[in-house]
């Protein structure tokens, strides 16, 4: 099965500064999809960025980027020029093209500090 | 675009009592996917429509939750007895195609006391 870990329970950040949140994954598929969440308070679930494995370069949206480590089985997030509505719980996600679930880690609470 | 619609936003209920959520995906998003996301935890998948079939329920507990999803749109999500440990919020999401953006609705928090 499948299992994706985040080590980081909780990081701080300066705004403007750069912070960088860390996943790990788990699978024995060569096909699958990886994705960072974010959950701001109180509010839904929306999506940050995606990453197809069979791709080699990394994924950017604007002042979020991955490093995509395919044969580490690691991707994180990096974040620059942090504001304050960064501040939220970011979920790193899985999507096995074989087991055709989507799963989540236990998430990383983000907090953005003027 | 209308997004993921859930129903109602909060609900307290007792123990041993029914209660059922509501779901009411994207328009043509065939995947439909039910979490359970207890408090400062991630979301833990319940169960996973492609369409009106069922892809994955590992993680049901099928003696006391169940779902349906009628006609591959809406789907509700029940749960008869509830337990002190259902207290959670419930999120709905839905997505194009398997390995697609999944989009959330808001989610149904529950409260079992």
């Amino acid at each position: 099965a499948q299992t994706v870990t985040q080590s980081q329970p909780e990081m701080s950040v300066q705004e403007a500064e750069t912070v960088t949140l860390s996943c790990t994954y788990d699978t024995s598929e060569n096909n699958y999809y990886l994705f960072w969440y974010k959950q701001p308070p109180s509010r839904q679930m929306i999506l940050v960025i995606r990453q197809e494995a069979y791709k080699q370069q990394n994924a950017t949206e604007n002042r979020f980027s991955v490093n995509f480590q395919k044969a580490a089985k690691s991707f994180s997030l990096k974040i620059s020029d942090s504001q304050l509505g960064d501040t939220a719980m970011y979920f790193c996600a899985f999507y096995g093209g074989g087991s055709e679930k989507l799963v989540f880690g236990k998430g990383t609470k983000l907090t953005v500090n003027p | 675009e209308a997004g993921v619609a859930q129903s109602p936003r909060y609900k307290i209920i007792e123990k041993r009592q029914s209660v059922a959520f509501w779901c009411n995906p994207i328009s043509g998003h065939a995947t439909l996917y039910w979490y359970q996301q207890i408090l400062g935890q991630g979301p833990k998948l319940l169960i996973q429509f492609q369409n009106n079939g069922v892809v994955d329920d590992s993680q049901l507990p099928k003696d006391r939750f169940s779902a349906e999803r009628l006609k591959g749109v809406d789907s509700t999500l029940k749960i008869q007895p509830a337990k002190l440990e259902d207290s959670a919020v419930y999120l709905c999401a839905s997505s194009l195609q398997l390995n697609t953006e999944a989009f959330f609705g808001q989610g149904t928090r529950l409260t079992v006391v």
